[in-house]
Formats: C-alpha cells, sequence, structure tokens
C-alpha cells in the first residue's frame, strides 16, 4: 500500500527538541524528493522544508531557518525533521509529502500534532 | 521569494453553482502551479498540476488554467463533497509556496 505515515509529535516545552519521523512504504522511496509542510491549528498551509532523492541538497523556510532540519535515510524509507528550539508558533500539523514531477504533492501523510507550550 | 496570493478567502455557493478561484503570483512562473483541496481534518489532496493537468481520480467538473502570473481554478457544478478549502502552490522553485487559501463554503 502506497502511504506516508508520520509519528514522534507531541507536547513539547518552549526551547526544548522533538524529532519527527515519516515513514514510507508501497513506492521506490529513493526516487523521490520529500518535503515537510506544517498547519497551525485554523490557518493554511505552510511549506517548511526540502529534501533531495539522496539527501544531499535541503532548503528550508525562513521561519524555521538554523532550528529545523531535515533528513532521510534510503535504507529505512523514513524522512525525518529535527526541530530544536521550540516556539510557541511552531505549534501545528506537520505532513510529510511526496513530490513529483516538478514539485507538486501527489501523496501526504496524515499528519502529527506537534503542540509547544509552556 | 515568489509570492502566491489568492481571491477570495472565501466564497458561498450552492450545490450546482460553478466557482472560481484565482491565485497569483508575484512574478512569472510558467505553468508550474498546482492546486489542492483539503477537508477539516484530513490531509491536503491534489487535484490539478501544470497548471491544468488533472491528477488521477479527480472529477472532470474540476478544472484548472492559466500561465505566467495568472492562474484559476474552476468547480463547474459544485457537489456537497466540494465544500472544502483549496489552495494553490508553487512548483519547480523553492520555496515551495502556497496561497493563503479559498474556503468554499455552503449557502
Amino acid at each position: 500500500q502506497v502511504q506516508l505515515v508520520e509519528s514522534g509529535g507531541g507536547v513539547v516545552q518552549p526551547g526544548r527538541s522533538l524529532r519527527l519521523s515519516c515513514a514510507a512504504s508501497g513506492f521506490t522511496f529513493s526516487s523521490y524528493t520529500m518535503d515537510w509542510v506544517r498547519q497551525a491549528p485554523g490557518k493554511g498551509l505552510e511549506w517548511i522544508a526540502f529534501i533531495s532523492y539522496d539527501g544531499g541538497n535541503e532548503f528550508y523556510a525562513d521561519s524555521v531557518k538554523g532550528r529545523l532540519t531535515i533528513s532521510r535515510d534510503n535504507s529505512k524509507n523514513t524522512v525525518f525533521l529535527q526541530m530544536n528550539s521550540l516556539r510557541l508558533e511552531d505549534t501545528a500539523v506537520y505532513y510529510c509529502a511526496r513530490a513529483r514531477g516538478r514539485g507538486w504533492f501527489d501523496l501526504w501523510g496524515r499528519g502529527t500534532l506537534v503542540t509547544v507550550s509552556s | 521569494d515568489i509570492q502566491m496570493t489568492q481571491s477570495p478567502s472565501s466564497v458561498s455557493a450552492s450545490v450546482g453553482d460553478g466557482v472560481t478561484i484565482t491565485c497569483r503570483a508575484s512574478q512569472g512562473i510558467g505553468n508550474w502551479l498546482a492546486w489542492y483541496q483539503q477537508k477539516p481534518g484530513e490531509a491536503p489532496k491534489l487535484l490539478i498540476y501544470a497548471a491544468s493537468t488533472l491528477q488521477s481520480g479527480v472529477p472532470s467538473r474540476f478544472s484548472g488554467s492559466g500561465s505566467g502570473t495568472d492562474f484559476t481554478l474552476t468547480i463547474s457544478s459544485l457537489q456537497p463533497e466540494d465544500f472544502a478549502t483549496y489552495y494553490c502552490q508553487l512548483a519547480n522553485s523553492l520555496p515551495r509556496t502556497f496561497g493563503q487559501g479559498t474556503k468554499v463554503e455552503i449557502k
């Protein structure tokens, strides 16, 4: 079954860290670039990070640059999002998404909720 | 960075109505645009890519057009399951910016 499944979300205090995972199955993971997209409660979609096929290239939204790090392990069909120095405004549902063609997202996970709260 | 501006932010319509949503890019992007539908509590779903190509399985009442800076998503005859929020997204560029979203509500 072709799917993405995120995990690792939860409640965390400001300034702390969290690591999200996204497990892929049913397709050749290493043939796709992967991204993370988040959605704050009641707000729109915000693209936050990209990683190339082999993990050699990364790109971040300005809002998360220097605090969030995307990585992947093609041997485990998994993409990660390391989140450091978390802020209240990082509270959101975090989706991983498979990018196809020129960068449209044809496969999404169901999301994992990260709540930053003291 | 290229900015994506959607309008309107919300629209009220009835079943059977036609609806058009607009997305404008701050500079020319060719046809590198995608449209998504999102229902409450669900992940977004790809509807259209490359501005006008319908994703497999998406009903033909959805259509996209445009190139350069101005794009439209049209729903020809709204069905009950189409009441949702719609987003445009810049492709072929980083950051992969989304528009602010357009909520299609029942009148």
